[in-house]
């Protein structure tokens, strides 16, 4: 089973519609994030979550907003999907302890989302 | 904007033949990481390199750290078709990690 698991993995809606992107981790990280990819533009941080009580927003927050439930999950929505929301999105998470603080992220399989 | 600049954008090698990649940057880092992307599929962390460091190797992989020219590079030796992906650099500034745009390296059997 996957470490970062991402539902759902493909979404096509239209435009105005609420949609939520959905992650769960069994790595038990603390710390927990959203990427956005789209052609040629690398992957930009939405929003991150360092514990269920911490939430930050990232370079593009705008028309999105984010939810920890637990440790083990963060949920990203997109309240009024438009059609440049359409991207591929990536959960990741992170251990912040040990010597590197900020170390390496671990990555979900991504959620393709397409809005008409 | 993007920590990290990559170059090339592009890269298409024969079997066998090293690849290098560079990556330039805006800010100071904590460190610079290193990921691959197969098509599609979430990104995998090959290497760090803090900050104080200037060479690092792991197996076929060698990244080095210019923190006066504010730029990294990703050397795979011996590259094999399976090496086909997309890299990115990532610098860690504070407690955030931003990407570069990548390079997609295509070995051709």
């Amino acid at each position: 089973d996957a470490d970062v698991t991402q539902t759902p993995r493909n979404r096509i809606t239209k435009t105005g519609k609420r949609i939520m992107l959905e992650c769960s981790q069994t790595k038990g990280h603390d710390r927990m994030y959203w990427y956005r990819q789209d052609p040629g533009l690398g992957l930009r941080l939405i929003y991150y979550s360092f514990d269920v009580k911490d939430i930050n927003k990232g370079e593009i927050s705008d028309g999105y907003s984010v939810s920890r439930q637990a440790q083990a999950k963060f949920s990203l929505s997109l309240e009024s999907a438009i059609p440049n929301q359409t991207a591929l999105y990536f959960c990741a998470t992170s251990d912040p302890r040990g010597v590197v603080r900020t170390g390496e992220l671990f990555f979900g399989e991504g959620s393709r989302l397409t809005v008409l | 904007s993007q920590q990290g600049e990559e170059d090339p954008q592009a890269l298409s090698i024969q079997e066998g033949e090293n690849a290098t990649m560079n990556c330039s940057y805006k800010t100071s880092i904590n460190n610079l990481q290193w990921y691959r992307q197969n098509s599609g599929r979430g990104l995998v962390h090959l290497i760090l390199i803090r900050s104080n460091e200037r060479e690092k190797h792991s197996g076929r992989l060698r990244v080095t750290l210019d923190t006066s020219k504010k730029s990294s590079s990703l050397l795979i030796t011996a590259s094999r078709a399976a090496d086909t992906a997309s890299y990115f650099c990532a610098g860690t500034s504070g407690s955030r990690l931003t990407f570069g745009e990548g390079t997609q390296l295509t070995v051709n059997p």
